[in-house]
């Protein structure tokens, strides 16, 4: 079956340090991968999606960028935090293109990042 | 823009009761609904989900009712209990033809199910 780790689960960083936020997922192959904020009280907002190494695509301009070193793993990284990035970052992943629940996507638990 | 528009933000309902979640959306290359409940500090789980190819589908006591014309879409919750109490989202993505598959989620509803 099919697992997606998120670290750290909470991250409290002052204004101004870097991030890195990591995602993989086990059991599964070229998967697409994604990264969404949720803030408080709000819905999900797609950041960045991937459906290779390598290939990220960004959905909103912002102080993040993500890569995607290997099959199954996602980064979502910042080199100056904003007090606007605090919120909650989740990865998710669907299957790859073209099997029949490729249109499924399955979250991770989450990181908490709250920037002071 | 797509949107999905999601009513009510939120809603108690006595346990046994019926929960009902509207939603709307505009794009008409939207294909394929699903539905996520999210407990508090947990990432959302996909509930279940439906394609415009039928009117509805139920799994258990959770049903999504489809009406393609006017665009909207529901969940219910039969025989509501106490730990079906979560936030819902409903959520919308288009066959685009490519290889992903991007949801546009709505803002989500607050479910309480009083005991």
């Amino acid at each position: 079956s099919q697992t997606i780790h998120q670290w750290p689960a909470t991250l409290v960083q002052p204004v101004g340090s870097p991030l890195s936020l990591e995602c993989t997922v086990e059991g599964t192959s070229n998967p697409n991968l994604y990264w969404y904020r949720q803030a408080a009280g709000r819905g999900l907002q797609l950041l960045f999606y991937s459906v290779g190494i390598g290939q990220i695509s960004s959905e909103v301009p912002q102080n993040l960028s993500a890569s995607r070193p290997q099959d199954r793993q996602f980064i979502l990284s910042s080199k100056k935090l904003l007090l606007s990035d605090s919120g909650f970052y989740l990865c998710a992943w669907s299957a790859d293109p073209g099997t029949p629940i490729s249109y499924e996507q399955y979250f991770g638990p989450g990181t908490r990042l709250t920037v002071t | 823009q797509q949107q999905v528009k999601q009513s009510p933000q939120s809603l108690i309902v006595q346990k046994g009761g019926i929960s009902i979640i509207n939603c709307a959306y505009e794009n008409t290359a939207f294909d394929y609904f699903p539905w996520y409940q999210q407990f508090p500090g947990k990432g959302p789980a996909l509930l279940i989900a439906i394609r415009p190819d039928v009117s509805e589908k139920k799994e258990g006591r959770f049903t999504i009712s489809f009406n393609k014309s006017a665009k909207q879409f529901s969940l219910h919750i039969m025989d509501s209990q106490p730990g079906d109490s979560a936030t819902y989202f409903c959520a919308a993505s288009p066959n685009s033809g490519g290889s992903n598959y991007k949801l546009t989620f709505g803002k989500g509803t607050l479910l309480t199910v009083n005991p």
